[in-house]
C-alpha cells in the first residue's frame, strides 16, 4: 500500500525561529513529490521535487528531496506568523494521475 | 482569471438524497481529481481523469461516482449518501503531470 508519513503533526514556534517538516514515503513507483501551503482553504502549490539531491528554494521556504532514503524535507527560515498553516506532502505514482498525501503538519508561529 | 471553481461550497442535506458537487476548470487542464479532506487523514484522491471520457478510481471511491463528458467539467455525484460522507471535497486540475496542480475552494458537505 502506498504511503506518506509527515513528522511532526503539529509544531509551534516562536516567530523568526527556523523549522525543518519530515515527510517520508513508500510507494510502488515514485514519480514525484509535492509540498503545498494549506490556509483556511484550498491547498496553494509550494514545490515539486523529481530529483535527489537538487535543493528548491522560493524565499524564505526551501525543500530537497532524497530517493535513496525515501524522504523529503522543507525549510522555513525566519518564520513570520503568516507562515502558519497546514503544510502537506504528496507522492505522485508514476504511469497514473494518482497523489498519495500525508496527513500534514500544523505549523503555529507565535508572535 | 485562471481558477478551478465547485458548487455548492457549502450543503447540508440528509441520508439518501442524490446530490452533484460542480467542478469546472477554465485552464484547459487534461487532469482532474476530486479528493476528501478529513480530521487525522489528510486528503484523499476520490476519483480522477486524464481526459474527456476516460476516468478512475483514487483511494476512496466508494460511494461516489464522476463524468467527464467536457474538458473543463468533471462533477461529482453522491447517489445516496451517507453520514461518513461528511467532509471538505476539493476538486483540483492540472495541465499534465509535470505541472502544477490547482484546487478548487473545496465543498464542505455535511450529510445527517
Amino acid at each position: 500500500e502506498d504511503k506518506v508519513v509527515q513528522s511532526p503533526l503539529s509544531l509551534v514556534v516562536h516567530e523568526g525561529d527556523t523549522v525543518t517538516l519530515n515527510c517520508s514515503y513508500e510507494v510502488t513507483n515514485f514519480r514525484s513529490l509535492l509540498w503545498y501551503k494549506q490556509e483556511k482553504k484550498a491547498p496553494t502549490f509550494l514545490f515539486m521535487l523529481t530529483s535527489s539531491g537538487i535543493e528548491k528554494k522560493s524565499g524564505r521556504l526551501s525543500s530537497i528531496l532524497d530517493k535513496k532514503e525515501l524522504f523529503s524535507i522543507l525549510n522555513i527560515t525566519a518564520t513570520q506568523t503568516g507562515d502558519s498553516a497546514v503544510y502537506l506532502c504528496a507522492v505522485e505514482i508514476q504511469g497514473a494521475q494518482k497523489l498519495v498525501f500525508g496527513q500534514g503538519t500544523r505549523l503555529t508561529i507565535n508572535p | 482569471e485562471a481558477q478551478v471553481t465547485q458548487n455548492p461550497r457549502y450543503l447540508i442535506t440528509v441520508t439518501g438524497k442524490k446530490l452533484t458537487v460542480t467542478c469546472s476548470q477554465n485552464m484547459n487542464h487534461e487532469y482532474m481529481s476530486w479528493y476528501r479532506q478529513d480530521p487525522g487523514l489528510g486528503l484523499r484522491q476520490i476519483y480522477y481523469s486524464m481526459n474527456v471520457e476516460v476516468t478512475d478510481k483514487g483511494d476512496v471511491p466508494e460511494g461516489y461516482k464522476v463524468s467527464r463528458k467536457e474538458k473543463r467539467n468533471f462533477p461529482l455525484i453522491l447517489e445516496s449518501p451517507s453520514p461518513n460522507q461528511t467532509s471538505l471535497y476539493f476538486c483540483a486540475s492540472r495541465l499534465n503531470s509535470y505541472n502544477e496542480q490547482f484546487f478548487g475552494p473545496g465543498t464542505r458537505l455535511t450529510v445527517l
